[in-house]
């Protein structure tokens, strides 16, 4: 079966240092990926999705970026966090477009 | 921006009881979905209904959809304490890999 792993599950940053979180899928090849962040008490909205190896698209203009080295990893980036950025930040999976995405249990970011 | 909005934002109700929330949308779409968050954790997948549908089950909940409307509703039927959690609708257009999400409805039933 498929598993979804999203790791560190919390995350505390001073302003001004790097993030990395990273998102790894088992279980299928070649899926569709999302990084979705989620401010308190409200709905996602979509960071970046991808199709493929290399491949990110990115929704929103911001301090962050996506990459995707190999096929079931995907990994949200800054070089430098503002105190903007703070939120759940929520990676999912798909095999198709049209089909309903699969999420991983978050990764809860502070800046202070 | 917003594509689908959940009405109410908040419900709260007994254990047994029925919950109803809805969800308005402002553009075409090839699909809708209905996805659950418990506090702090991801979202889980409910039922996906496509734009050719009008009603869809699945154990006690039922999904309707009014493309007409641009409205759909999920109805969850003797609830359950553990029914606890957010309700999101999610929509999907044709030929896009994104889901746009509304604010969610927080359900809360009380034992």
């Amino acid at each position: 079966s498929q598993t979804i792993h999203q790791w560190p599950a919390t995350l505390v940053q001073p302003v001004g240092s790097p993030l990395s979180l990273e998102c790894t899928v088992e279980g299928t090849s070649n899926p569709n990926l999302y990084w979705y962040r989620q401010a308190a008490g409200r709905g996602l909205q979509l960071l970046f999705y991808s199709v493929g190896i290399g491949q990110i698209s990115s929704e929103v203009p911001q301090n962050l970026s996506a990459s995707r080295p190999q096929d079931r990893q995907f990994i949200l980036s800054s070089k430098k966090l503002l105190l903007s950025d703070s939120g759940f930040y929520l990676c999912a999976w798909n095999g198709n477009e049209d089909q309903p995405q699969h999420f991983g249990d978050g990764t809860r970011l502070s800046i202070l | 921006s917003q594509q689908g909005e959940e009405d109410p934002q908040a419900l709260s109700i007994q254990e047994g009881e029925n919950a109803t929330m809805n969800c308005s949308y402002k553009t075409s779409i090839n699909n809708l979905q209905w996805y659950r968050q418990n506090s702090g954790r991801g979202l889980v997948h409910l039922i996906l209904i496509r734009s050719n549908e009008r009603e869809k089950h699945s154990g006690r909940l039922r999904v309707t959809l009014d493309t007409s409307k641009k409205s759909s509703s999920l109805l969850i039927t003797a609830s359950r304490a553990a029914d606890t959690a957010s309700y999101f609708c999610a929509t999907g257009m044709d030929s896009s890999y994104k889901l746009i999400f509304g604010s969610g409805t927080r359900l809360l039933v009380r034992p």
